[in-house]
């Protein structure tokens, strides 16, 4: 099975700072990887995802991560913090289930990192 | 464009009462779609998964059950809650296959008293 790992459950800047959220993953297959955001009591939305194209991957709202394969990584990252990015922030990577002997496709999440913003 | 939607937003039950949330996609047809809980602290747990009408599954065993009456909806039920059932619950559609993104469903808080 595939796995993340965030480093940091907590992750304080300024704003105007730069962001950078760690995620390390594990997986036997070439990963598909992806962060989302998830601002208080909403779901999470999709930020960026990494295909096996460019290892520079663009998202939305300024943020972009780039895939580091020798170093199993994929941390997040915005040049300047603004005080509306602060959320909680899931990095996943696509897994395959077993249900009832049914294979399926499914993302393993991380265990979140909360970002705040200092103005 | 598609959507999710997920009602109620918020919900108080008392421990032992039922339970009936619904999710909804517009926009797409013949969807994976995901239920998920978030506890605090927690991150989250996948706790169905089904890829057509009728079609559930589950990794973990629990209080909860999951249906699927038609291809864009899927409802998540309990016939007696516990405490530990409450949390954030949050549900996910895919397109059909594997190594793809998920998109989420505004959530419905539920807290059991």
């Amino acid at each position: 099975a595939q796995s993340v790992t965030q480093l940091g459950s907590h992750v304080s800047v300024s704003e105007g700072a730069l962001v950078l959220l760690r995620c390390n993953y594990s997986s036997s297959v070439p990963p598909y990887l992806f962060w989302y955001v998830q601002y208080p009591n909403q779901g999470l939305q999709l930020l960026l995802k990494y295909t096996s194209a460019a290892t520079l991957v663009k998202g939305i709202n300024g943020f972009e991560a780039e895939f580091k394969k020798s170093e199993t990584s994929f941390h997040l990252t915005k040049p300047s913090a603004h005080m509306s990015d602060a959320a909680e922030y899931f990095c996943a990577v696509s897994d395959l289930g077993n249900a009832g002997g049914t294979s399926y496709g499914k993302l393993t999440f991380g265990q979140g990192t909360i970002l705040t913003v200092h103005p | 464009s598609q959507t999710i939607h997920q009602w109620p937003a918020t919900l108080v039950q008392p421990v032992g009462s039922p339970l009936s949330l619904e999710c909804t996609v517009e926009g797409t047809s013949n969807p994976n779609l995901y239920w998920y809980r978030q506890a605090a602290g927690r991150g989250l747990q996948l706790l169905f998964y089904s890829v057509g009408i009728g079609q559930i599954s589950s990794e973990v065993p629990q209080n909860l059950s999951a249906s699927r009456p038609q291809d864009r909806q899927f409802i998540l039920s309990s016939k007696k809650l516990l405490l530990s059932d409450s949390g954030f619950y949050l549900c996910a559609w895919s397109k059909q296959g594997i190594r793809l993104e998920q998109y989420f469903g505004p959530g419905t808080r539920l807290t059991v008293t």
